[in-house]
């Protein structure tokens, strides 16, 4: 079973500059998420799909950032324009289905990051 | 006050020891606890997860949870270089909803 695709893995930019971020989720899972990790600190989650819905973004920086999930299958994460303190590893992830049992965990699969650093 | 409280390390063991690494909290509404393993430059992937109170074990990993304390544990029995890594803490008040993480701790296994 293939794993959770992201791309670029590196990307390099200017401050006040757009950058944009892809992700395929494992087929089949209908969540997916976006989590900023900085250095040193855990993922923090800034948005979270289910099929092609957007389920939370409370802590979606909205004045810059923006995040679409077309067709319920891939998503793209956007910033625009991007500031120093944008520089993180952006994690994307997918899990089965939202929620199942008391006792059951949605497991959640992660991609390996797209390291962003804004100059 | 942070919901998820871990601390950062380094921790550095000599190869066969036991390690213990933990976290604390300060949701009561959380009944999922999680721990994830980091490589470099790689994302985090899934060890255990524990619902509510209790421990659980797998092969040489253990995890504990006191919801009393709002303590979680994670224990690695003869430790092993290739479990140098980043361990992080992660809990849910639902199944896979609103995941918050611990800051992780760099965990060093000396041959």
């Amino acid at each position: 079973e293939a794993g959770v695709a992201q791309s670029p893995r590196y990307k390099i930019i200017e401050k006040r500059q757009s950058v944009a971020f892809w992700c395929n989720p494992i087929s089949g899972h209908a969540t997916l998420y976006w989590y900023q990790q900085i250095l040193g600190q855990g993922p923090k989650l800034l948005i979270q799909f289910q099929n092609n819905g957007v389920v939370d973004d409370s802590q979606l920086p909205k004045d810059r950032f923006s995040a679409e999930r077309l067709k319920g299958v891939d998503s793209t994460l956007k910033i625009q324009p991007a500031k120093l303190e944008d520089s993180a590893v952006y994690l994307c992830a997918s899990s089965l289905v939202v929620a199942g049992g008391p006792r059951s965990y949605n497991e959640q699969f992660f991609g390996p990051g797209t390291r962003l650093t804004v100059l | 006050q942070k919901e998820v409280e871990q601390d950062p390390g380094p921790l550095s063991v000599p190869e066969g020891a036991i390690v213990s690494l933990n976290c604390t909290y300060s949701n009561s509404a959380f009944q999922y606890f999680m721990w994830y393993r980091q490589y470099s430059r790689k994302g985090p992937e899934l060890l255990m997860y524990t619902y509510s109170s209790g421990n659980k074990e797998d092969g040489r990993f253990t995890a504990q949870v006191d919801k009393s304390s709002k303590y979680i544990s994670l224990f690695i029995r003869d430790s092993q270089p290739s479990d140098s890594a980043t361990y992080l803490c992660a809990m849910t008040s639902t199944g896979g909803f609103k995941t918050i993480f611990g800051a992780g701790t760099r965990l060093f296994v000396k041959a």
